[in-house]
């Protein structure tokens, strides 16, 4: 079973809010992903570090959203100013590597709801 | 691009049955992607099935298993008698040599009936 944390599990915000999540990668695991799964079911990656580096993340992630792992500290995903297709299961996964062979883990994921 | 497609968005099942769910992928970006299956049980947060990282390959795991084909580029997932307790979403992903990053279908319900 997975060992990723992610708070909050629900998160409510209204337009032009901020909205701030975050993960917690299991014990030993230097890579985190964040992705965004949709009402629709679909599934967008957006961002991804090894240790405290961003390694890739989409066009999305640089306009609106900011990401950071700090050393010994949480992982987190913030949207700037939350718009109503923000709204969304926003999940994290961590892994001992980038290598596509790794599998990651993913944690329950934080539902943003922006209203 | 990568792409993962599940033709039925709704699998229901008799329980004891046999079971397949299709799921084939695309990519221009490399040459032999990693593929997984996850699965999402009610209330619980997404988890590896089974993985396969070399073509022609089999994956199994809990009864459950799958092929690499890289001829067809398919990968379903298949089990020869299902349980009430493997309703479930089931998530086909293509994995990234390089990147690790994850393209998922689009998930399959599956119900199994008593």
């Amino acid at each position: 079973n997975s060992k990723v944390i992610q708070t909050p599990r629900y998160l409510v915000k209204g337009q032009g809010q901020k909205a701030k999540m975050r993960c917690i990668p299991e014990k030993g695991h230097p890579v985190v992903f964040w992705y965004q799964q949709n009402k629709n079911n679909e599934f967008k990656f957006l961002i991804n570090f090894q240790n405290q580096e961003v390694l890739q993340q989409i066009d999305m992630t640089e306009k609106r959203f900011s990401a950071e792992c700090p050393s010994n500290s949480p992982c987190s995903l913030e949207i700037q100013s939350s718009e109503a297709g923000d709204s969304a299961l926003y999940l994290c996964a961590s892994s001992l590597s980038n290598w596509g062979q790794d599998t990651q883990y993913f944690g329950p994921g934080t539902r943003l709801l922006v209203l | 691009g990568d792409s993962v497609t599940q033709t039925e968005g709704q699998v229901t099942v008799s329980e004891s049955k046999s079971l397949i769910i299709n799921c084939t992928y695309s990519t221009t970006s490399i040459a032999y992607p990693n593929l997984f299956w996850y699965v999402r049980y009610p209330g619980e947060g997404l988890q590896l099935l089974l993985k396969v990282i070399t073509a022609g390959q089999k994956g199994s795991s809990r009864g459950f298993e799958a092929t690499y084909n890289k001829e067809t580029t398919s990968f379903h997932l298949q089990k020869a008698s299902v349980q009430e307790s493997d309703s479930a979403v089931y998530y086909c992903a293509l994995g990234h040599t390089n990147t690790g990053k994850l393209t998922f279908g689009d998930g399959t319900v599956l119900t199994v009936k008593p």
